[in-house]
C-alpha cells in the first residue's frame, strides 16, 4: 500500500511570499493529485500530473516519478489562498481504480 | 443537480442506531468512493466500487457497508454505529477506474454519541 508523506504539516507566511509544499510516496503510481480544502469543509482537485510540471494561475505543481516526489508551489502568494493542502496517490501501484491514499494535509495561513 | 451531491449535511446518531448516509452523482462517472476524514488522520478510503454492481473494500471498512445498484448512487451504511465512527464522511466519483480527477461531494458531518 502506498504511503504519502507530506511537510510541513503547518506553515504560516507573508502575503507576498513563495510557498513550497512537498509530497513523497513510497509506491510507483501513474499520477499524483493535489487537493484544496478551504474551512467549511469542501475538498477541490486542484491538479492531477504524472510528469513534469502543470501551471493554473498562480498554483505549480511538479513531480518526479523517479524519486517518487512532487511539489506544490504557490506564487505571490494572498490571504485567499489559506486552506488545507492535501497529496495523494493510487492506494496501490498503477492508476488508483481502488481508491486514493492521503497524505495528512499542510495547513496554510497567509497573513496579509 | 450538478456534481455530486451527500445527504444529510450534518446528523448526531445515538450508538447502536442504523445510518444510512446517501451519496449521487448526475455526471455518469463510472468509480464512486467513500471516504472519512478524521483531525490528525487526513481521508482514508472506506469502501469503492469501480462499476454499477461492484464494490471493494478499501482501508478502513469495518462496520460499513455499500451498495451500488446503479451508476447514480452509492449509499453507505453503518449498521450499528459507534462512537469512534464519528467523523466527516466524503464521498467521490470519477470518470473511470483509472486515472481521472476524483470530484468530491460536500461532505456529510456526522456525531455519534
Amino acid at each position: 500500500k502506498n504511503e504519502v508523506e507530506q511537510s510541513p504539516q503547518n506553515l504560516t507566511a507573508q502575503e507576498g511570499e513563495f510557498i513550497t509544499i512537498n509530497c513523497s510516496y513510497s509506491v510507483g503510481i501513474s499520477a499524483l493529485h493535489w487537493l484544496q480544502q478551504h474551512p467549511g469543509g469542501g475538498i477541490v482537485s486542484l491538479f492531477m500530473l504524472s510528469s513534469g510540471k502543470k501551471k493554473h494561475g498562480r498554483l505549480i505543481a511538479t513531480i518526479n516519478i523517479q524519486e517518487k516526489h512532487s511539489s506544490l508551489h504557490i506564487t505571490a502568494s494572498h490571504p485567499r489562498d489559506s486552506a488545507v493542502y492535501i497529496c495523494a496517490a493510487p492506494a496501490y501501484s498503477g492508476g488508483g481504480a481502488d481508491g486514493l491514499t492521503f497524505g495528512k494535509g499542510t495547513h496554510l495561513i497567509i497573513q496579509p | 443537480i450538478a456534481g455530486i451531491t451527500q445527504a444529510p449535511t450534518s446528523q448526531i446518531l445515538a450508538a447502536g442506531r442504523r445510518m444510512t448516509l446517501r451519496c449521487t452523482q448526475d455526471m455518469r462517472h463510472n468509480a464512486m468512493y467513500w471516504y472519512r476524514q478524521d483531525l490528525g488522520l487526513g481521508l482514508r478510503l472506506i469502501h469503492y466500487s469501480n462499476t454499477a454492481g461492484t464494490t471493494g473494500k478499501g482501508e478502513v471498512p469495518d462496520g460499513y457497508s455499500v451498495s451500488r445498484a446503479n451508476t447514480d448512487d452509492f449509499p453507505l451504511t453503518l449498521a450499528s454505529a459507534v462512537p469512534s465512527q464519528t467523523s466527516v464522511y466524503f464521498c467521490a466519483s470519477r470518470p473511470s477506474g483509472g486515472a481521472g480527477t476524483q470530484y468530491f461531494g460536500p461532505g456529510t458531518r456526522l456525531t455519534v454519541l
